[in-house]
């Protein structure tokens, strides 16, 4: 099994419309997650951490649910400029060393 | 924007030939990355540095060395590049004292023939 695990999509969204999509890890001691997002051809930014009360920016919100090992990031409203790939991120942490994984992206296309 | 760049943004070399690429960053951070991106695969850590003359290995290491010698500069050497290192390579920064997010540079597309 993957340690992070993404559905690739694509998911092809009516603007205006609600996406959701999940993202689960296999270690049930990783203590920290972020969802990035990626334009084509382009580096990957930070769009938002994930606090296990969860947390919104926006349109934008983020879940963490531990008990089953996954996160969750939903758009509300998608707009043509939420076209892009989004990775999930989680972090562990093994003796003080830090290991980030990445998952292999989810992407989103907003259709006019 | 953090004040990370690549070069060079795009090369294309031949089997057996050295590379080096390099990550250049204006914001004094301590540790930085390079990953290489591929279809079907996440971001995966080739080398980092947590300091100058201080780098570990990543999960993907082997062809691929690193050096640190000056807080700002990372350097990627790939000895003897091979078509598997066709790739996008990403260069990243983070402050450890700060927050976990990394920064990354525009990436460079690299083709090996």
């Amino acid at each position: 099994r993957k340690e992070v695990e993404q559905d690739p999509g694509p998911f092809n969204v009516p603007e205006g419309a609600t996406v959701a999509f999940n993202c689960t890890y296999s270690n049930s001691a990783s203590q920290s997650f972020f969802w990035y997002r990626q334009d084509c051809r382009k580096e990957p930014k930070l769009l938002m951490s994930v606090y296990s009360s969860g947390n919104e920016d926006g349109r934008f919100t983020a879940q963490l649910n531990r008990a089953s090992q996954y996160i969750s990031l939903l758009i509300r409203d998608s707009k043509l400029s939420d076209s892009a790939t989004y990775l999930c991120v989680v972090i562990t942490s093994n003796f003080g060393n830090e290991k980030l994984t990445f998952g292999t992206g989810t992407r989103l296309t907003i259709i006019p | 924007d953090a004040g990370i760049t690549q070069s060079p943004r795009h090369k294309v070399t031949e089997t057996g030939t050295p590379v080096t690429l390099r990550c250049h960053q204006t914001e004094n951070h301590r540790y930085m990355y390079w990953y290489r991106q591929d279809p079907g695969h996440g971001l995966r850590l080739i080398h980092y540095s947590y300091g100058v003359k201080d780098t570990d290995k990543g999960e993907v290491s082997d062809g691929y060395s690193v050096s640190r010698s000056k807080t700002e500069d990372f350097l990627l050497t790939l000895e003897s590049a091979t078509s598997s290192q066709t790739s996008v390579y990403f260069c990243a920064i983070s402050d450890p004292t700060g927050s976990n997010e990394q920064f990354f540079g525009p990436g460079t597309r690299l083709t090996v023939l």
